[in-house]
C-alpha cells in the first residue's frame, strides 16, 4: 500500500466545472505539498501546507491533519489546467508522492 | 519563490557515453538536494539524496557507479549518467531544500534520450 494515495487517478472535465482531486496519506507528515506537472515535464510547486486551507487564484487547497486528507479544488476550470496534479507529504526525512491525477478540461 | 534550475532540459546522447545534469539553487542555499527519475505515466521516483560536502545516500536499487551524484557546493549538485544505454532514458527531476526547512523546490527536470 503507497503512503500516499490519490483520486480520481484519471479526471476529464469541462471548461467551468468546479474539479476536486483528493489525497489521502497514512504517516505522519510535517507537510502536504501538491505539485502541477505539465506535459513537457517540468513540476511547479502549487501548495505546501500543514494546516488549514490556501488559496491561489482558482486553486484552493485544504487539509484535515486528523482525518489524513487533503483535496485540491480548481474553480471554473480551464483547459490550460490540463496536467498531472501530484500530492506529496514531507514525512520526517522522507517524501512521499502520490501517483497523480491527470487532469484534462475540454473546451 | 525559490527557483531550481536544471540544465540541459534535454539531452540525446549514444549508447555508451556518459551524460552530466546540473541542478542549481538560484536564490537560497541548497544544503540537501535530490534526485528523481519519472518514468511515463509513473510518479517520481527518489534516486538519491545527497548533502552538500558529503557522500549521496542512494535508494535500493539504484546503482551508485552508474548514477554518479556530486555536490560540491550549496547552489550545484549534478547528476552523471555513466555509460548510458537506452534503458536509462527518462525523465530526471532534481529538488533542493534549505537548512531548516521542509519546502522542497523543483527542477524543470532533465529529458534524457540514449539511442
Amino acid at each position: 500500500k503507497n503512503e500516499v494515495e490519490q483520486s480520481p487517478q484519471n479526471l476529464t472535465a469541462q471548461e467551468g466545472e468546479f474539479i476536486t482531486i483528493n489525497c489521502s496519506y497514512s504517516v505522519g507528515i510535517s507537510a502536504l505539498h501538491w505539485l502541477q506537472q505539465h506535459p513537457g515535464g517540468g513540476i511547479v510547486s502549487l501548495f505546501m501546507l500543514s494546516s488549514g486551507k490556501k488559496k491561489h487564484g482558482r486553486l484552493i487547497a485544504t487539509i484535515n491533519i486528523q482525518e489524513k486528507h487533503s483535496s485540491l479544488h480548481i474553480t471554473a476550470s480551464h483547459p490550460r489546467d490540463s496536467a498531472v496534479y501530484i500530492c506529496a507529504v514531507t514525512s520526517g526525512n522522507q517524501f512521499y508522492f502520490g501517483t497523480g491525477t491527470s487532469l484534462t478540461v475540454i473546451p | 519563490g525559490a527557483v531550481v534550475s536544471q540544465h540541459p532540459s534535454r539531452v540525446i546522447c549514444k549508447s555508451g557515453t556518459s551524460v552530466k545534469i546540473e541542478c542549481r539553487s538560484l536564490d537560497f542555499q541548497a544544503t540537501t538536494m535530490f534526485w528523481y527519475r519519472q518514468f511515463p505515466k509513473k510518479s517520481l521516483m527518489l534516486m538519491a539524496t545527497s548533502n552538500e560536502g558529503s557522500k549521496a545516500t542512494y535508494e535500493q536499487g539504484v546503482e551508485k557507479d552508474k548514477f554518479l551524484i556530486n555536490h560540491a557546493s550549496l547552489t550545484l549538485s549534478t547528476l552523471t549518467v555513466t555509460s548510458a544505454h537506452p534503458e536509462d532514458s527518462s525523465f530526471y527531476i532534481c529538488s533542493a531544500r534549505e537548512q531548516g526547512w521542509y519546502e522542497q523546490y523543483f527542477g524543470p527536470g532533465t529529458r534524457l534520450t540514449v539511442t
